[in-house]
């Protein structure tokens, strides 16, 4: 079964910096995706960005970037610029590309305030 | 945003008493989930669909079934309610497989449940 985890269950990024949020995740599968997922105080899960396992170049989105690395199992999210909005808990997340499921195993989750 | 309702949005219930949750979607899609949400677990599978009355069991099924007679509608229900259940409950939706698809699951709004 695949795990995922981050380690981070808080951060902090004062408004207009940057901040890197840390996710690790363990499978033998070679093909699957990654998710980084938002959830503000309304629980809204909201997708921010998406990486598919066989690509190499990393996602973009705005100003939300990953950084990918599929040997060491690491996907760590990039906010920059960071605004007030961008507080929130955010999930990592992975779907595997086989088998019947292929549901969202998830991270417990960083939450992350801006300050202004 | 995908067209995913559930109802209802919010529900206090008596321990022992049985409880459905609904979800309905408007875009046809193939893979339906129910997780739930709680502080620490960020989110864990229920019950998954992929297909009408196709359904399979997930990580935390213990209490919980699922019926699945059309395509839209995903039922999750509580045969005796108990205090552990107590939780914000989440509705996703998946279309059919496939690179072109993007394979993003998408999340209904929430439904917080409350068993006193």
């Amino acid at each position: 079964a695949q795990t995922v985890t981050q380690s981070q269950p808080e951060m902090s990024v004062q408004e207009a910096e940057t901040v890197t949020l840390s996710c690790t995740y363990d499978t033998s599968e070679s093909d699957y995706y990654l998710f980084w997922y938002k959830q503000p105080p309304s629980r809204q899960m909201i997708l921010v960005i998406r990486q598919e396992a066989y690509k190499q170049q990393n996602a973009t989105e705005n100003r939300f970037s990953v950084n990918f690395q599929k040997a060491a199992k690491s996907f760590s999210l990039k906010i920059s610029d960071s605004q007030l909005g961008d507080a929130a808990m955010y999930f990592c997340a992975y779907r595997s590309a086989s088998g019947s499921a292929r549901q969202l195993t998830f991270g417990s989750g960083t939450q992350l305030t801006v300050l202004p | 945003d995908a067209g995913i309702t559930q109802s209802p949005r919010h529900k206090v219930t008596e321990t022992g008493t049985p409880v459905t949750l609904r979800c309905h979607q408007t875009e046809n899609h193939r893979y339906m989930y129910w997780y739930r949400q709680d502080p620490g677990h960020g989110l864990r599978l229920i019950h998954y669909s992929y297909g009408v009355k196709d359904t399979d069991k997930g990580e935390v099924s213990d209490g919980y079934s699922v019926s699945r007679s059309k395509t839209e509608d995903f039922l999750l229900t509580l045969e005796s309610a108990t205090s552990s259940q107590t939780s914000v409950y989440f509705c996703a939706i998946s279309e059919n497989w496939g690179r072109s698809s993007g394979n993003t699951i998408y999340f209904g709004e929430g439904s917080w449940l409350t068993v006193v």
